[in-house]
């Protein structure tokens, strides 16, 4: 199974937005609503941002929201904060009755 | 709460077997959801490497499978990986978590993580 397509990095000032973008196909992405969104900190093990396309976890803030259209997932972060700095995941069930993650986007936040 | 724990060697031999295990506590394995495993090589991106219920039904990465066991132990209520035939690429941050299979397949709760280098 192939990595999902994430850009490498993407990057926003403090009170703006920013999307990233997940790609991949119509046996994962594309044919389940079941992608989900991981944040990550240096040193630190992944944290559920949402899950199931566009649901947050208790105690995630709504400044985190997740669309899906056809074969790509995004996540918005709506007024960045210097602590959403961090690598972000996106995941997917696969037809397969698998999991597959995108390779990883590194949000700086200027 | 519920916690997650991997343990396990953080160094072994290229050609060798990598085994861990995740002891989980503040919830009965037995209770449901899938139990899995994922690593990190330094500096790169989360590959997932399988699940297995308390059952004992497990699901792999095709690109893993052959080399790939998990097991389930309700009585200890905790869960292990081998990986078998290790070379430096198996170096990684190794992760176990809970994984939500009732209407999605997420993982909503992770261990800290231990580093395994293979190495001679």
């Amino acid at each position: 199974q192939s990595a999902l397509t994430q850009p490498a990095s993407v990057s926003g000032s403090p009170g703006q937005s920013i999307t990233i973008s997940c790609t991949g196909t119509s046996s994962d992405v594309g044919g389940y609503n079941y992608v989900s969104w991981y944040q990550q900190h240096p040193g630190k093990a992944p944290k559920l941002m949402i899950y199931n396309v566009s649901n947050r976890p208790s105690g995630v803030s709504n400044r985190f929201s997740g669309s899906k259209s056809g074969n790509t997932a995004s996540l918005t972060i709506s007024g960045l904060q210097a602590e959403d700095e961090a690598d972000y995941y996106c995941s997917s069930y696969t037809s397969s009755n698998t999991l597959v993650f995108g390779g990883g986007t590194k949000l700086t936040v200027l | 709460q519920v916690q997650l724990q991997e343990s396990g060697p953080g160094l072994v031999k290229p050609s060798e077997t990598l085994s861990l295990t995740c002891i989980v506590s503040g919830f009965s394995i037995s209770s449901g959801y899938y139990w899995g495993w994922i690593r990190q090589p330094p500096g790169k991106g989360l590959e997932w490497i399988g699940i297995i219920y308390h059952s004992g039904i497990t699901y792999f990465n095709p690109s893993l499978k052959s080399r790939v066991a998990i097991s389930v132990d309700t009585s200890k209520n905790q869960f292990s990986l081998k990986l078998g035939s290790v070379t430096a690429a198996d170096t990684a941050m190794y992760y176990c978590a809970r994984l939500y299979d009732s209407g999605g397949w997420f993982f909503d709760l992770w261990g800290r993580g231990t580093l395994v280098t293979v190495s001679s």
